[in-house]
Order: C-alpha cells, then sequence, then structure tokens
C-alpha cells in the first residue's frame, strides 16, 4: 500500500535557518504530493503541492520538488520565522484520479526560536 | 465562504455514549471525508464520500458510521464510544476536478473516559 515517511521531530531552529524536513514515498504510479501545515490549534493548511515528477511546489518562502528517481519531496525554506513555528505534514495521494484519499506522514513539529 | 465548519470544538464523553461530530462545507464540493489525527500517528482516513449518497471506508472505519444525505452535509457517528475513540477529528472536502485542493475544518477534539 502506499505510505508516507517523514523526519521525526521535534525540530528547534533559531529565526533565520535554514529548513529541512525530509520526506519520502512508497506509492504505485505517479501519485500527487502534498506538504500541509497546522498551526497551533488550528485544522490543517495546504502549504505547496506537486502533481507530476520534477515539479517544483512552492508557497510563502518554501519549496519541495518532486524526485521520482528518490521518492522523495523534502520541504526546504531558507530562512525561518517565529511565525513558521507549526506542525508539517507530508501527505500523498495516489495516481488516477482517487486523490480525495490522503495518506500522511506522521508529521513534524518545528519550533522556530526569536 | 465559510469553508469546512465543524461542531463541536470539543466534547468529552463516558465509554458507551453515542454521539455525532457535525461537518458541513459550503463549497458544493463533492468529496467529504473524516481523518483522525493522534500523537505520532499523523492523519489516518476513517471514512469518505464521493457524492451524496455514496461512502466508503477508510483505513480505520471500526467504530464509527457516516452517511451523506445532503452535499453539504457529512456527519459522523459514534455509536457507542471507547476510550481509544479519544483523538483529534478533521472532516475534510474537495471539488472533483483532478487537481483539487482538499479543505480541512478546524477539527473537534474528542475525550472518551
Amino acid at each position: 500500500g502506499n505510505s508516507v515517511t517523514q523526519m521525526e521531530g521535534p525540530v528547534t531552529l533559531s529565526e533565520e535557518a535554514f529548513l529541512t524536513i525530509n520526506c519520502t514515498y512508497t506509492a504505485t504510479g505517479y501519485p500527487s504530493l502534498f506538504w500541509y501545515v497546522q498551526y497551533p490549534g488550528e485544522g490543517l493548511q495546504l502549504l505547496l503541492k506537486a502533481t507530476k515528477a520534477d515539479d517544483k511546489g512552492s508557497n510563502k518562502g518554501f519549496e519541495a520538488t518532486y524526485r521520482k528517481e528518490t521518492t522523495s519531496f523534502h520541504l526546504e525554506k531558507g530562512s525561518v520565522q517565529v511565525s513558521d513555528s507549526a506542525v508539517y505534514f507530508c501527505a500523498l495521494s495516489p495516481s488516477g484520479g482517487s486523490n480525495y484519499k490522503l495518506t500522511f506522514g506522521k508529521g513534524t513539529l518545528l519550533t522556530v526560536n526569536p | 465562504n465559510a469553508g469546512v465548519t465543524q461542531t463541536p470544538k470539543f466534547q468529552v464523553l463516558k465509554t458507551g455514549q453515542s454521539m455525532t461530530l457535525q461537518c458541513a462545507q459550503d463549497m458544493n464540493h463533492e468529496y467529504m471525508s473524516w481523518y483522525r489525527q493522534d500523537p505520532g500517528m499523523g492523519l489516518r482516513l476513517i471514512h469518505y464520500s464521493v457524492g451524496a449518497g455514496i461512502t466508503d471506508q477508510g483505513e480505520v472505519p471500526n467504530g464509527y458510521n457516516v452517511s451523506r444525505s445532503t452535499t453539504e452535509d457529512f456527519p459522523l457517528r459514534l455509536l457507542s464510544a471507547a476510550p481509544s475513540q479519544t483523538s483529534v477529528y478533521f472532516c475534510a472536502s474537495r471539488g472533483r476536478g483532478g487537481e483539487e485542493t482538499q479543505y480541512f475544518g478546524p477539527g473537534t477534539r474528542l475525550l472518551v473516559l
């Protein structure tokens, strides 16, 4: 079946540090890949997505590139802010159009200190 | 648009009690889903619906029932609550298009004693 493995946290960084959160997946075909963010006390929000190999998703300074050869979708940001403190989830939806069923990683808690 | 709304925000139940978690969306989305979030487990799919009158099981359906009588509403029922159902529950919806985004509600925190 499909699965997502992401870097376990928690991750603690100082403001303006570089961020990488690793995500790898197992799936047949060409799934769509997502990063969701959950701020304290809130629901999940889509941060970025990529739907085919070599696509780069980007939003709010975050980027992730869909690497088919390494089955990876690592999240990066060049300079984090305190407001980026949240839980980040990598997720996939299967190829073939049934992408209302998401498979999530376990989440990575990021804390950014001033 | 209010997006995806969920009620209640927080609920305490005793073992064996029943309750319904409400979910509604005003975006005319065909697809709706229920997930539960547990520490260290990420989100897991409970049930989903591809349209009014059509539901199916997800990864962890046991102990939960759903129905979809309208496009807007997708309630989740716990018939006899168990402590293992203590969790945060999220409802999500998306449109029919191939690259549509899933939108999540704010969640319901459930504690079963």
